[in-house]
């Protein structure tokens, strides 16, 4: 067990739906990072949030946004979805960049 | 191409084998070397963390780095079939926009086999 924590394990939704996907991070790390993994692509960045400040973005579609609130917990929001969305998706925490990473168990989205 | 490659393999090999992973990339401005174990349908799990080129050893796992031929190794000695899994490498780099961003590699399927 990492210690970062992700809800819902699974999601099952229609296209054009939005969806929220949550993460708790590790006591006491700042730092939040969320990826896609998917068959083709394999685990791909998409965003990072230290501090409750967006640090980096990946090639995170403009459909897609985050933010990461005070107590430091994370949401990913997925709008408009499409099919090709479907994937696996991890939260990632780290004391701050350039720390080691752990992951969440992740939350595996299907989008029918 | 791929800033990162790996080749996906299947690997097979019998238990107690010494098993070698590797990767190479292609930025060099890349300073943080991961390797981490992913079984079916879970979050990856840290195996190893290094900085820089050298080696690093945890038990049965050996990692190594050579920035000068953009190349990276995990070594497991002793395999088990419980270290079957997918193993992936990750890297970022330092400075820029990268604020630790990982890139990985593909993916390695490795089964031991009793």
């Amino acid at each position: 067990d990492s210690g970062v924590t992700q809800t819902p394990k699974h999601l099952i939704t229609a296209t054009g739906q939005r969806v929220t996907l949550r993460c708790s991070p590790r006591s006491g790390d700042l730092s939040v990072y969320w990826y896609q993994q998917s068959l083709d692509q394999g685990l791909q960045f998409l965003i990072h949030y230290y501090n409750g400040e967006e640090r980096a973005k990946g090639n995170i579609l403009e459909r897609f946004s985050a933010q990461q609130f005070p107590d430091l917990h994370s949401e990913l929001n997925l709008s408009s979805l499409e099919l090709g969305d479907s994937a696996l998706y991890f939260c990632a925490s780290s004391v701050a960049e350039f720390y080691e990473q752990f992951f969440g168990p992740g939350t595996r989205l299907t989008v029918l | 191409q791929k800033e990162v490659e790996q080749d996906p393999g299947p690997l097979s090999v019998p238990e107690g084998a010494i098993v070698s992973l590797n990767c190479t990339y292609s930025n060099s401005a890349f300073q943080y070397f991961m390797w981490y174990r992913q079984y079916s349908r879970k979050g990856p799990e840290l195996l190893m963390y290094t900085y820089s080129s050298g080696n690093k050893e945890d038990g049965r796992f050996t990692a190594q780095v050579d920035k000068s031929s953009k190349y990276i190794s995990l070594f497991i000695r002793d395999s088990q079939p419980s270290d079957s899994a997918t193993y992936l490498c990750a890297m970022s780099a330092t400075g820029g926009t990268s604020y630790g961003k990982l890139t990985f590699g593909q993916g390695t399927i490795l089964t031991v086999h009793p």
